[in-house]
């Protein structure tokens, strides 16, 4: 079974709608870290978590929430979808000792129409 | 702020040695880290440098010059599988990793 997982995996949505994103991982890792991936601009950080009690904003968490509901899950939630937030989502985790290396989900393809 | 160089795009052919550079600039800087992507899959970590000097894995070597603000990614005996994108990271003391944008490898037969 793959150490972390997401849901869903594709997802089409219209504009105006809340859509929720979850993450899993059985790596036993404290922190946790979602991601957006758009075409030549790499990886952007919306939002990171070290431990359950511990929510930081990234560089680019405007029209995003997050919950760190255990130590295990992490979910993104867009309160109200707009077409720009059309991308490739991934959620990470790392170990304490560092956010160097990092074990990434499958990701989730998220339209907005 | 922190920001990060590298090339966009780097051809090669089976069999060659190919060098990915990076640079960058953050404060607390803690160290460089590479990742592999191949297209429409999940990153997936393949080293990480603290210290000056060159980490060899198998055919993939990584390098960081800290004075420079300098590293990059050696490599060698090219495979058509290694064709995909490649990102070099900065992870420093507010505990977060950034990304480049990514050099995309394209391996010719």
């Amino acid at each position: 079974d793959a150490d972390v997982t997401q849901t869903p995996r594709n997802r089409i949505t219209k504009t105006g709608k809340r859509i929720m994103l979850e993450c899993s991982q059985t790596k036993g890792h404290d922190r946790m870290y979602w991601y957006r991936q758009d075409p030549g601009l790499g990886l952007r950080l919306i939002y990171y978590s070290f431990d359950v009690k511990d929510i930081n904003k990234g560089e680019i968490s405007d029209g995003y929430s997050v919950s760190r509901q255990a130590q295990a899950k992490f979910s993104l939630s867009l309160e109200s979808a707009i077409p720009n937030q059309t991308a490739l989502y991934f959620c990470a985790t790392s170990s304490g000792q560092g956010p160097h290396e990092q074990y990434f989900g499958p990701g989730t393809r998220l339209t907005v129409t | 702020g922190q920001s990060l160089e590298q090339p966009s795009e780097v051809t090669a052919v089976e069999g060659a040695i190919v060098q990915i550079n990076c640079t960058y600039q953050t404060s607390g800087f803690y160290g460089l880290s590479w990742y592999q992507q191949h297209d429409g899959g999940a990153p997936t970590f393949l080293s990480y440098n603290a210290l000056d000097g060159l980490e060899e894995t198998g055919r993939f070597s990584s390098f960081l010059s800290r004075s420079d603000s300098y590293g990059y990614l050696l490599l060698q005996e090219l495979q058509m599988k290694d064709s995909a994108s490649y990102f070099c990271a900065v992870s420093s003391n507010t505990g977060k990793l950034i990304f480049g944008q990514g050099t995309t490898l394209q391996v010719k037969p």
